[in-house]
C-alpha cells in the first residue's frame, strides 16, 4: 500500500484566507520530503521541499513542517489566492537506502473561494 | 524552454498498438523518472535512469512496457499490445545526480479505445 497519505481529500477556503494541508507517512526511514502543486493538465509543479534534518522551511507565501515524531508533513499557504486552486500532493523518499523514486499520496483538491 | 519536455502530449490509440512516448530531461540532469498517473491519484513511479543506466523498476512495469535511454539524454517510453487499463498520465521528471527535487514535464495523455 502507500506509504504516504493526505489526511482530507478537499479543502476550501476563502481568498486572503490561510490554507493547511496535511500529509501522513509511514516509513520512518524517509529523508526527503517534497510538496508539489499540480494544475489540471499539466504535471506537478514544485512547492518547497525539506530534509529529515529539519523540521520547518518557508519559502515564499509557503512553509513546510515536519514532525517526525508522528510522521506527520503540512504546507501552510498563507493569503491564499485563486491561483492557488490546484491539487498538491506530498511526496518523499528514502534518498539514503532507495534508488531516488518519489513516493506520493493521492492528493488535496484546494478550492479558493473569490 | 529548458524545462522537461514531453511529445506528444496526446495519444489515442486503439487496444492492442503500440505506442512509444519521448521526453527530454532538463539537459543537466543525469536522473530521469517515468511516473504514471490516473485520474485522481497521485503519480505512481514506473522506472529510473542514472545516465544511460537503467537502475530501478517498479512491478508495475510489466513486460509490456520497456524504457531506453540511450545517450543519457533523452528517453522513450514503449507500451507494447495497450490495454484500456493503460490509459493514464504519464509523466517524466528529471534531477540531478544528487537527487533532491525532481522536474516533472507536462505529461503524455494516453486514451486507449
Amino acid at each position: 500500500g502507500e506509504s504516504v497519505g493526505l489526511h482530507l481529500p478537499t479543502l476550501s477556503v476563502q481568498e486572503g484566507d490561510n490554507s493547511i494541508i496535511n500529509c501522513a507517512y509511514s516509513n520512518s526511514a524517509s529523508d526527503y520530503f517534497i510538496w508539489y502543486k499540480q494544475e489540471s493538465g499539466k504535471g506537478p509543479q514544485f512547492i518547497i521541499d525539506i530534509r529529515s534534518n529539519m523540521d520547518k522551511r518557508q519559502g515564499q507565501r509557503v512553509t513546510v513542517l515536519l514532525n517526525k515524531t508522528v510522521k506527520h508533513l503540512s504546507l501552510q499557504i498563507a493569503a491564499t489566492q485563486p491561483g492557488d486552486s490546484a491539487v498538491y500532493f506530498c511526496a518523499e523518499n528514502d534518498y539514503g537506502g532507495s534508488q531516488g523514486n518519489l513516493i506520493f499520496g493521492k492528493g488535496t483538491k484546494l478550492s479558493v473561494k473569490p | 524552454d529548458t524545462g522537461v519536455s514531453q511529445n506528444p502530449r496526446h495519444k489515442i490509440t486503439k487496444r492492442g498498438q503500440n505506442v512509444t512516448f519521448r521526453c527530454d530531461p532538463i539537459s543537466e540532469h543525469n536522473r530521469l523518472y517515468w511516473y504514471r498517473q490516473t485520474l485522481g491519484q497521485g503519480p505512481e513511479f514506473l522506472t529510473y535512469f542514472q545516465n544511460e543506466a537503467q537502475l530501478e523498476k517498479s512491478r508495475l512495469l510489466s513486460d509490456r512496457f520497456s524504457a531506453e535511454r540511450p545517450k543519457g539524454s533523452f528517453s522513450t517510453l514503449e507500451i507494447q499490445r495497450t490495454e484500456q487499463g493503460d490509459s493514464a498520465m504519464y509523466l517524466c521528471a528529471s534531477s540531478s545526480s544528487t537527487g533532491g527535487e525532481q522536474f516533472f514535464g507536462p505529461g503524455t495523455r494516453l486514451t486507449v479505445l
